[in-house]
């Protein structure tokens, strides 16, 4: 069975940092590009960044764009998420992806998701 | 940055029914479009790929459609484990991925 888990998640001031991280089992994890996405409290879905499944390919969503950074240890069949100089916009459950193929198109199993509120 | 409009914002039917849910991109986007699904307090699944692709384990009451900027959802007869939200996404900018702003169905 595909499991992704997120942890990580927690209450950060405005400024601060916090990395996530995404345990992946029961798929070959270094074959799928993997994404993060967030929902703010009753909102939609944002797509926040994704990364090939060899590392080679990243990009990010302009709101987070110089402070955020994904990277991936297929070692450890682990994903992160870098948040630095986060803002109180940023509050919001951030979910661990995995997508269909090596590049990251379309999102086919998602984790549980982890909080991330940021406030003063 | 490829917008993605959602219509209608809530659907109201009742179980049978069938639901029809309209996706909208401001500049085409061939078929690189995905359909997924979000109950209450759980993350989304896929549903389709690639405008029309139903994802693995999907019943065949759901089916998507269109291509270009015009894509629909169809659920033949809805069950009630069917009630949610419903969201697009398209991957035609890639690599910056949008999602549409969702169609809830609930419960008439």
């Amino acid at each position: 069975e595909v499991q992704l888990l997120e942890s990580g998640g927690g209450l950060v001031q405005p400024g601060g940092s916090l990395r996530l991280s995404c345990a992946a089992s029961g798929f070959s994890f270094s074959s799928h590009a993997m994404t993060w996405v967030r929902q703010a409290p009753g909102k939609g879905l944002e797509w926040v960044s994704g990364i090939s499944s060899s590392g080679g390919s990243i990009n990010y969503a302009d709101s987070v764009k110089g402070r955020f950074t994904i990277s991936r240890d297929s070692s450890k069949n682990t994903l992160y998420l870098q948040l630095d100089s986060l803002r109180v916009e940023d509050t919001a459950v951030y979910y661990c992806v995995k997508c269909l193929g090596y590049q990251y198109y379309y999102m086919d199993v998602w984790g549980k998701g982890t909080t991330v509120t940021v406030s003063s | 940055e490829i917008v993605l409009t959602q219509s209608p914002a809530t659907l109201s039917l009742s179980p049978g029914e069938r639901a029809t849910l309209s996706c909208r991109a401001s500049q085409s986007v061939s078929n690189s479009l995905a359909w997924y699904q979000q109950k209450p307090g759980q993350a989304p699944r896929l549903l389709i790929s690639d405008a029309s692709n139903r994802a693995t384990g999907i019943p065949a009451r759901f089916s998507g459609s269109g291509s270009g900027t015009d894509f629909t959802l169809t659920i033949s007869s809805l069950e009630p484990e069917d009630f949610g939200i419903y969201y697009c996404q398209q991957r035609s900018s890639w690599p910056l991925l949008t999602f549409g702003g969702g169609t809830k169905v609930e419960i008439k």
